[in-house]
């Protein structure tokens, strides 16, 4: 079965503080992975992909990811957050590259000022 | 400008109606997606298309019809509606192709409620 978990369902840290959200996913074969972003009743917002090279992939807004074949894993981090950041975090894996984009439940991050 | 705009934003249906959910997209991606998002369970997808006259099943399509006419309208049919299809439903294009990674490129979601 391919899947995705994010561990957390919640996250609070101040603004200016670094925050890393977590994301593991199952299948050991081609992948690629995707960081997405929702705030609250919008619809979802590319952040990052991964799918070959440079396992630390760049995004939108200081976010970064790292890709990890050992610990099957991506996780994404901000060095300094800041109080717009806080928003519900979604993890995408699809084995194909397109069509069957499987998502994490999600994390729900709340940055206080 | 929003490349991909759902309608109607918001909807309230009977048990046994017929619900059509829209999609239009300006961003002249072959992929279009659609996923309802349900409290615990994420995401999930209800059904794609490669382009304009295909329709493919997700991994819930039970209950859903979807139809692609054009390249830029893709739209969910829910023929008898149920209160277990309350959601908010999202529809999405994809720029993927190729063995390029896709991005997808989200509406703002529609809530359907059925009671």
């Amino acid at each position: 079965t391919q899947t995705v978990s994010q561990s957390d369902a919640h996250v609070t840290v101040f603004e200016g503080d670094s925050v890393e959200l977590r994301c593991n996913y199952s299948y050991g074969g081609s992948i690629y992975l995707s960081w997405y972003i929702q705030h609250h009743g919008r619809g979802l917002q590319f952040l990052l992909k991964y799918y070959s090279g440079n396992p630390v992939v760049q995004g939108v807004n200081g976010f970064e990811a790292e890709f990890s074949k050992s610990d099957s894993s991506f996780h994404l981090r901000k060095a300094s957050v800041h109080w717009s950041d806080s928003a519900v975090y979604f993890c995408a894996v699809s084995y194909t590259g397109y069509q069957n984009f499987y998502f994490g439940k999600g994390t729900s991050l709340t940055v206080i000022p | 400008e929003a490349a991909v705009t759902q309608s109607p934003r918001n909807k309230v249906a009977v048990t046994g109606g017929k619900v059509t959910l829209s999609c239009n997209q300006t961003n002249n991606h072959n992929n279009m997606y659609w996923y309802r998002q349900d409290t615990g369970h994420g995401l999930r997808l209800i059904h794609y298309s490669y382009g304009a006259g295909s329709t493919e099943k997700g991994d819930i399509p039970d209950g859903y019809k979807a139809s692609r006419p054009s390249q830029e309208n893709f739209s969910l049919i829910l023929e008898l509606a149920t209160p277990s299809q309350t959601s908010v439903y999202f529809c999405a294009s994809g720029d993927g192709g190729q063995g390029r990674a896709e991005t997808l490129y989200f509406g703002s979601g529609t809530r359907l409620t059925v009671l």
